[in-house]
């Protein structure tokens, strides 16, 4: 079946410091990916849509400077979070569409960021 | 808009009892509707989802669902749950391009 790895599962950085969050779809190509957030016991919060090639699609509130989102090939997305803060401190989970024709999606293992 | 809602945030049940875990949609348009679970610190697996045909869809683990339409309803169940059931549910609609999720249930398997 579809499988979606994400990288890394944790990762700890210090306030101010960059970090990025792989995505890659191992034996499939994905056109389009999924980030969302996830906060301690709720529901998983979409924060934006990549388009392999093209410019995110980012939802209402989530700021596109501190989440930099690029999409450069068809197996792979990257999420940085920029200059991150305590507060950006979460679970991160990628997606993606593993059939452009039906509605198949398959998610990363997650990742969670502590900012200190 | 789409959107989808979970009755219970929390169910806990003993071991081999039956569960049903409940989720309601709302839509004017085709529907299909998806559940996931998440173990901790995990992503989502798919359990199951109904795109068309038949009305009971059975997925993986035990667990099937109904789709109702005139209730807008796609609860999940199984008959006998075990302790490696507890986990985080989630149930799903696709929306315009994207999945719109519930706010997720707690299943708590009690020995």
């Amino acid at each position: 079946g579809a499988v979606v790895s994400q990288h890394p599962s944790w990762v700890i950085c210090k306030s101010g410091t960059s970090v990025k969050i792989e995505c890659r779809s191992l034996d499939f190509q994905a056109t389009t990916m999924f980030w969302y957030r996830q906060f301690p016991k709720q529901s998983l919060m979409l924060m934006a849509t990549s388009n392999e090639g093209s410019k995110a699609t980012y939802e209402q509130g989530v700021e596109k400077d501190k989440f930099l989102i690029n999409h450069a090939s068809l197996t792979l997305s990257t999420l940085t979070v920029t200059s991150a803060h305590p507060e950006d401190s979460s679970f991160y989970i990628c997606s993606a569409r593993d059939n452009p024709i039906g509605y198949g999606y398959t998610f990363g293992s997650g990742t969670r960021l502590t900012v200190v | 808009a789409q959107s989808v809602t979970q009755l219970d945030s929390q169910v806990p049940v003993f071991e081999e009892a039956p569960v049903e875990l409940r989720c309601n949609y709302s839509s004017s348009v085709s529907v299909y509707l998806f559940w996931y679970v998440q173990y901790p610190n995990q992503g989502l697996q798919l359990l199951l989802k109904y795109l068309s045909g038949s009305t009971l869809v059975k997925g993986i683990n035990g667990f099937e669902a109904e789709f109702n339409k005139s209730q807008t309803s796609f609860h999940l169940r199984k008959p006998s749950v075990h302790i490696s059931d507890t986990a985080e549910y989630f149930c799903a609609a696709q929306g315009a391009q994207k999945l719109v999720f519930g706010q997720g249930t707690r299943l708590t398997i009690n020995p």
